[in-house]
């Protein structure tokens, strides 16, 4: 049972823009920054926006991040083939003093 | 550019001890925290540890607490993981990961994993 709650998984049509959501609680979401990850089948993960809405250098403008209270959404609009992919949501959680993971979402692009 | 690179993965037997390393390269490794996060096969990633630039605080899941030990050596410019009494539950495959500062704990480089398989 992860810290983070994420739908086990989602799915999409190219084109469309798809929102995967992370809850959390007040010590962790409420109270620090949202990470979230991208995992490719069979690679290591990425970080993909980190500080709840900031990209890395290189990662497109289709993927977004917003966080209000003890939630979090990613948003990925235009979807493409290629991102197809496990996502993560993650924190640090400032009660339990450890990174919390969301448990994943398994995106499909159909 | 950034390389980060684990070994000391293989198979042990349920009990025993493991050390792993990751080399860091491509960046001032002395100025960034340091991660390790697992991931059991056909799993979701789970955090293990996590250890500040200088050394000096460590934080550990509870799963692994009291079993691994996260140190680094800025010198070597590596960070290692020392896990004892190894269980099956700790099969995965172990990543090394940086946080830079004022990240927010945000894991911005990831190694390319090494595997870990705790036989019974």
């Amino acid at each position: 049972q992860s810290v983070l709650t994420q739908p086990p998984s989602a799915s999409g049509t190219p084109g469309q823009r798809v929102t995967i959501s992370c809850s959390g609680s007040n010590s962790n979401i409420g109270s620090n920054t949202v990470n979230w990850y991208q995992q490719l089948p069979g690679t290591a993960p990425k970080l993909l926006i980190y500080r709840n809405n900031q990209r890395p250098s290189g990662v497109p403008d289709r993927f977004s991040g917003s966080k209000s209270g003890t939630s979090a959404s990613l948003a990925i609009s235009g979807l493409q083939s290629e991102d197809e992919a496990d996502y993560y949501c993650a924190a640090w959680d400032a009660s339990l003093n450890v990174v919390v993971f969301g448990g994943g979402t398994k995106l499909t692009v159909l | 550019q950034v390389q980060l690179v684990e070994s000391g993965g293989g198979v042990v037997q349920s009990g025993r001890s493991l050390r792993l390393s990751c080399a860091a390269s491509g960046f001032t490794f002395s100025t960034y925290a340091m991660h390790w996060v697992r991931q059991a096969p056909g799993k979701g990633l789970e955090w293990v540890a996590f250890i500040w630039f200088d050394g000096i605080n460590k934080y550990y899941a509870d799963s692994v607490r009291g079993r691994f030990t996260i140190s680094r050596d800025n010198s070597k410019n590596t960070l290692y993981l020392q896990m004892n009494s190894l269980r099956a539950e700790d099969t995965a495959v172990y990543y090394c990961a940086t946080d830079p500062p004022s990240s927010g704990y945000a894991l911005d480089y990831w190694g390319q994993g090494t595997l870990v398989t705790v036989s019974s």
